[in-house]
C-alpha cells in the first residue's frame, strides 16, 4: 500500500521557521495535489493546505506549502505556541484511488 | 455554518458490523462528495471510501473491499457507514469529512469512537 512519508518530529522555538517534509511517488505527489492538516489532541483535523499550496480563508499566511517532484514540504514560519500539534500531509493514490496520508508529525514549540 | 454531526460511540463485539451516521447542515450536501476517514489509536488517518452524494456513486479503499458501504440519505442530509466483519483492528475513530474538487477535506465530522473488544 502506498503511503507517504513525514519525519515523526519536528520541533522549533518562538518565532522561528520550521519545514515539514512530506515524501511520496509517482502515484501519489509526483501527479497530484497534495494537501496539510493540522490535528490537535482528541479533535478532527483541520485543513491547512489544498492544491499544494492554496490556504482557505482563515489560516494565517504563516502556514505555507510547497510541492517538487514527488515531495512536499510545510513550512511555518513566526512559529507560535498554538502551532503546537500534529501536522499530517496527504495526496491522492492512482494507486489507492483515494487519498493516502503520511504518517505525521509531532511539532513541539520548544 | 457548516456542520458534521456524527452519530456517538459505539462498542462492537468481533464479527459484528456497525453503522454509523454524519449529519451534514449549512451547505448544499449534494454539492459536496462525503468521504470517510479513520484513524486507530497512534495511528496514521487512513480513508476507507467516499460517496458522490448527488447520484449515489461510491469508492472504496481496497484495504476495506467487501467490508464497508457508504450510502446516503438526501432527504435528511445525511451520510452513513457501514463496516462488517468487525476485528479488534477496527477499533478508531471514524471521521466523516466533505470535499469538492480536490479542495481538500475542509470541514470534518466530530469523529466516533468504534471500540471492538470481546
Amino acid at each position: 500500500q502506498s503511503v507517504l512519508t513525514q519525519p515523526p518530529s519536528a520541533s522549533g522555538t518562538p518565532g522561528q521557521r520550521v519545514t515539514i517534509s512530506c515524501s511520496g511517488s509517482s502515484s501519489n505527489i509526483g501527479t497530484t495535489y497534495v494537501y496539510w492538516y493540522q490535528q490537535f489532541p482528541g479533535t478532527a483535523p483541520k485543513l491547512l493546505i489544498y492544491r499544494n499550496y492554496e490556504r482557505p480563508s482563515g489560516v494565517p499566511d504563516r502556514f505555507s506549502g510547497s510541492k517538487s517532484g514527488t515531495s512536499a514540504s510545510l513550512a511555518i514560519s513566526g512559529l507560535r505556541s498554538e502551532d503546537e500539534a500534529e501536522y499530517y500531509c496527504a495526496a491522492w493514490d492512482d494507486s489507492l484511488g483515494g487519498p493516502v496520508f503520511g504518517g505525521g508529525t509531532k511539532l513541539t514549540v520548544l | 455554518q457548516v456542520q458534521l454531526v456524527q452519530s456517538g460511540a459505539e462498542v462492537k463485539k468481533p464479527g459484528d458490523s456497525v453503522r454509523l451516521s454524519c449529519k451534514a447542515s449549512g451547505f448544499t450536501f449534494t454539492d459536496y462528495a462525503m468521504h470517510w476517514v479513520r484513524q486507530a489509536p497512534g495511528q496514521r488517518l487512513e480513508w476507507m471510501g467516499w460517496i458522490n452524494t448527488g447520484n449515489g456513486n461510491t469508492k472504496y479503499s481496497q484495504n476495506f473491499q467487501g467490508r464497508v458501504t457508504i450510502t446516503r440519505d438526501t432527504s435528511a442530509n445525511t451520510a452513513y457507514m457501514e463496516l462488517s466483519s468487525l476485528t479488534s483492528e477496527d477499533t478508531a475513530v471514524y471521521y466523516c469529512a466533505r470535499e469538492m474538487s480536490f479542495t481538500g477535506f475542509d470541514y470534518w465530522g466530530q469523529g466516533a469512537l468504534v471500540t471492538v473488544s470481546s
